[in-house]
């Protein structure tokens, strides 16, 4: 079945430390990968997506992503993060062979920054 | 995104009452999608569509109803509305060919009492 799996539900950080999320996603096929970001009250927005070429992506707000085609992943990472990333951040793949656009959402997780 | 408006952005109903959900579009993009957003689910395709008068099951289809006769508009109707569809609906619109980047309207906060 085709599915995405974020390994941290809820990460608490300190201004200033470094970030990484985790997302795994098991899906038949070529695919392409999405991190969304949701801040507190508002829409889903998207930070960085893989497409194809240089695996390592950089996205908004000094945000990347390092695709790893061999362990299935598309792990989210920041090297100093800020009190306003404070956020809920989703990680999407679709079928890249799809017309469907049906994108499969992990379950979220939710960051907060202490200033 | 400015392009993408939804209406109510805040309902309350109750149950067995029919609901109607609206999401636009200022442009003429073909694929529209319906999410639900629930803890501890992420986000769940309800419905989507590939253009006008073409709609197709997402994941959780159930209770909801689709139609799809202008390309900006993709209303989402709870025919019978039960506690269990209380959540946050979020409408989308992809400009590609079905792979590309969706773009995400403000949502609506639906409570089913």
């Amino acid at each position: 079945a085709q599915s995405v799996s974020q390994h941290n539900h809820h990460v608490i950080l300190s201004e200033a430390a470094s970030l990484e999320l985790g997302c795994n996603y098991s899906y038949g096929g070529t695919v392409n990968l999405f991190w969304y970001v949701q801040y507190p009250g508002q829409h889903l927005q998207l930070l960085l997506k893989y497409f194809s070429g240089d695996p390592l992506v950089k996205g908004i707000k000094g945000f990347e992503a390092e695709f790893i085609k061999s362990k299935f992943s598309f792990n989210l990472r920041k090297p100093s993060v800020q009190w306003s990333d404070t956020a809920e951040y989703f990680c999407a793949v679709n079928g890249r062979s799809s017309n469907t656009g049906k994108l499969i959402f992990g379950q979220g997780t939710t960051l907060q920054v202490k200033p | 995104d400015a392009g993408i408006t939804q209406s109510p952005r805040y309902k309350i109903t109750e149950t067995g009452r029919q609901v109607t959900l609206m999401c636009h579009q200022t442009w003429s993009h073909s694929y529209m999608f319906w999410y639900r957003q629930d803890l501890g689910h992420g986000l769940r395709l309800i419905y989507y569509s590939a253009a006008a008068d073409i709609t197709d099951k997402g994941e959780v289809p159930d209770g909801y109803v689709v139609s799809r006769s202008k390309t900006e508009n993709f209303p989402l109707t709870l025919e019978s509305a039960t506690r269990s569809q209380t959540s946050v609906y979020f409408c989308a619109i992809e400009a590609g060919g079905g792979t590309d980047t969706q773009y995400f309207g403000p949502g609506t906060r639906l409570t089913v009492l």
